[in-house]
């Protein structure tokens, strides 16, 4: 069936650091892939989006590429800040779907 | 936000009591959905509504019933908790279209003793 894989964290890093977060997906078909980020106590927002392939997402300095030959969709931040402390989840829906398939998650850390 | 109201915030309870969890929204969106997240399982999805009276069963459906009887509420009920229902559950919305994301509410933190 269809997933998402994430790596598996928290992932601490210092203000400033480049971040990745490694998410694979196994889909039957062309998903629409999603980052979405936690902030404790919070639900989840939507970070970015792609909806085909070699598309790229991008919002407040992130940005993820939806990689269609290597099934990956990986986020990325050249330098994280203190407040981008939290939870991401990478998620897929398929086509024609209400469903949407979430990985794991990811904590990630920043320190000062 | 898509306007996801989910109420109450925090709720402790007592095994074999029913539980009933409420999500109101304000966008008139056709879909709504109740997740149950949990440490190492990310979100899993519980049960969804396609319209009003239009529900069915998610990935983790046992022990939980829904009713959809406006557009803008969605009710999660537990007949009869227990402590493996002890979660935060998320409410989301959209409008159908598989490249739109969901939208979601705050949670709701349910503890079981």
């Amino acid at each position: 069936g269809n997933s998402v894989t994430q790596m598996e964290g928290p992932v601490t890093l210092s203000e400033e650091a480049f971040l990745t977060i490694n998410c694979t997906y196994t889909a039957t078909g062309y998903p629409s892939l999603f980052w979405y980020v936690q902030y404790p106590g919070e639900g989840l927002q939507l970070l970015l989006k792609a909806t085909k392939a070699d598309d790229k997402g991008s919002n407040k300095g992130f940005e993820a590429t939806y990689r269609k030959e290597t099934t990956s969709f990986h986020l990325e931040k050249g330098s994280v800040q203190v407040s981008d402390s939290a939870v991401y989840f990478c998620a897929l829906r398929m086509d024609s779907s209400y469903k949407l398939i979430f990985g794991s998650g990811t904590r990630l850390l920043v320190r000062p | 936000d898509a306007g996801i109201t989910q109420s109450p915030r925090h709720k402790v309870t007592e095994t074999g009591t029913p539980v009933t969890l409420r999500c109101h929204q304000t966008e008139n969106h056709r879909y709504m959905y109740w997740y149950r997240q949990d440490p190492g399982h990310g979100l899993r999805l519980i049960h969804y509504s396609y319209g009003v009276k239009d529900t069915d069963k998610g990935e983790v459906s046992d022990g939980y019933s829904v009713s959809r009887s406006k557009t803008e509420d969605f009710l999660l009920t537990l007949e009869s908790a227990t402590s493996s229902q002890t979660s935060v559950y998320f409410c989301a919305t959209d409008g159908g279209a598989s490249n739109q994301p969901q939208h979601f509410g705050d949670g709701t933190r349910l503890s079981i003793l």
